[in-house]
């Protein structure tokens, strides 16, 4: 049981690249989310997801899309990349109606 | 602004000594709260959490208090050793949609 797998676990991007983050989860958790941290700030949220075929946004969610075509993965994707992206990411899942989040170990992105 | 937020940015304390890192939340329709650990390059980890019609809860070593008047939440860790080194994170939860919604984080230090 390997819970929430992220890939890959470092990447730089120029700006204007596009990307996808994985996320790939085991537990079969009809909840995901994409959280993304900076120094000095709690985690926020960009996208979730409350099971296959249904998306919304957070609090964070501009110049990010998400899908989610299976109850396993949820791939983030940035289009554009800007500096502004620089950051961690996190991606987490759960049970439906419950809050208590397992998180993955994080892809640490760089723009320049 | 943020919802939830921490007094102390970093706790230093000496190992054998008893830690309180504490979190102010300003939403009253916040109906659960949860502690994460977060270690260096890793993602979070639940450590315990809370409901509302709680005011305290007890794991190993962990002990959650919830003052509902004063909008306050606050973490204890007994007999705290040097592993406990690491960023600790209150959230909140008002939606029920497990998305939840956190505090910039509290860095204790743990010294033997």
């Amino acid at each position: 049981n390997a819970g929430v797998t992220q890939t890959p676990k470092f990447q730089v991007l120029k700006t204007g690249q596009s990307m996808t983050l994985q996320c790939a989860q085991d537990m079969n958790h009809e909840y995901m989310s994409w959280y993304r941290q900076d120094p000095g700030m709690g985690l926020r949220l960009i996208h979730y997801s409350v099971g296959a075929g249904i998306t919304d946004q957070g609090e964070v969610p501009n110049g990010y899309n998400v899908s989610r075509s299976t109850t396993e993965d949820f791939p983030l994707r940035l289009l554009s990349a800007a500096p502004s992206q620089t950051s961690v990411y996190f991606c987490a899942s759960s049970y439906q109606g419950d809050e208590k989040l397992f998180f993955g170990s994080g892809t640490q992105l760089s723009v320049l | 602004g943020e919802s939830v937020g921490l007094h102390l940015p970093t706790l230093s304390v000496q190992e054998g000594d008893n830690s309180i890192i504490n979190c102010a939340y300003s939403n009253s329709a916040s109906d659960y709260f949860i502690w994460y650990k977060q270690e260096s390059g890793k993602g979070p980890q639940f450590i315990i959490d809370i409901r509302s019609n709680m005011d305290k809860r007890q794991g190993q070593r962990v002990t959650v208090l919830l003052n509902k008047t004063v909008k306050h939440l606050s973490l204890q860790i007994a007999a705290t050793q040097p592993g406990d080194s690491a960023v600790y994170f209150c959230a909140e939860n008002i939606s029920g949609y497990s998305t939840l919604t956190f505090g910039k984080g509290t860095m204790l230090l743990v010294s033997p």
